[in-house]
């Protein structure tokens, strides 16, 4: 089946640093790549769409000069999250649709843990 | 906007027990159902994929159900195991590539 892989799993970063998280598509070819960020006990919401060659859709309330993605290949988006404070502590993950994009399954990585210290 | 509900938030059963979680949504006009098992600490796998035009789809003994006009599907344990123990997501997709997502259920099987 799809298998999308995520790095790293956690992080552990000092505030004001940056830090990148990694998605792949391993076995298939991505031109969407969704990125997610979960709180404890709350729904997984949607931060931003990530289109291969061209610029991200982010969501309404989400900062793109904070949360910058890019997605420079069929196969990879990456996320970094940029002078990180405590308030971004999170589970952030990633999912990408392996084929029609109306009617095929999402499939999620395995979700970075970043906290911020 | 679309709302997605899911109960009970939480459900302790002995193994072995069939069980039934509850997912309900606001807006009808979804292109199609997703449930998703997640464990602690890790991302989703996805597990039953039900599309509009579907009433339901089962995996091993899984049975996912979906009633659009109402708003509601329902997934079906059987015969329950402590390996079930995760929380369960239910996501819809309206127009646009992204979910929406319920908070999910907390399940425990107890051995």
């Amino acid at each position: 089946g799809a298998v999308v892989s995520q790095h790293p799993s956690r992080v552990i970063c000092k505030s004001g640093t940056s830090v990148k998280i990694e998605c792949r598509s391993l076995d298939f070819q991505a031109t969407t790549m969704f990125w997610y960020r979960q709180f404890p006990k709350k729904s997984l919401m949607l931060m931003a769409t990530s289109n291969e060659g061209s610029k991200a859709t982010y969501e309404q309330g989400v900062e793109k000069d904070k949360f910058l993605i890019n997605h420079a290949s069929l196969t990879l988006s990456t996320l970094t999250v940029t002078s990180a404070h405590p308030e971004d502590s999170s589970f952030y993950i990633c999912s990408a649709r392996s084929g029609d994009p109306i009617n095929s399954p999402l499939h999620f990585g395995n979700g970075t843990r970043l906290t911020v210290t | 906007k679309q709302e997605v509900t899911q109960i009970p938030a939480a459900l302790s059963v002995p193994e072995g027990e069939n069980l039934v979680l509850n997912c309900s949504f606001t807006d009808s006009a979804i292109y199609n159902l997703q449930w998703f098992r997640q464990d602690p600490g890790k991302g989703l796998t996805s597990l039953l994929l039900i599309q509009s035009s579907q009433r339901e789809q089962t995996s091993g003994r899984l049975n996912a159900s979906l009633d659009k006009s109402s708003g509601r599907s329902t997934l079906y344990i059987a015969a329950s195991q402590p390996g079930d123990s995760a929380t369960y997501l239910c996501a819809v997709r309206n127009s646009g590539y992204a979910l929406n997502f319920g908070k999910g259920t907390s399940l425990l099987v107890t051995p």
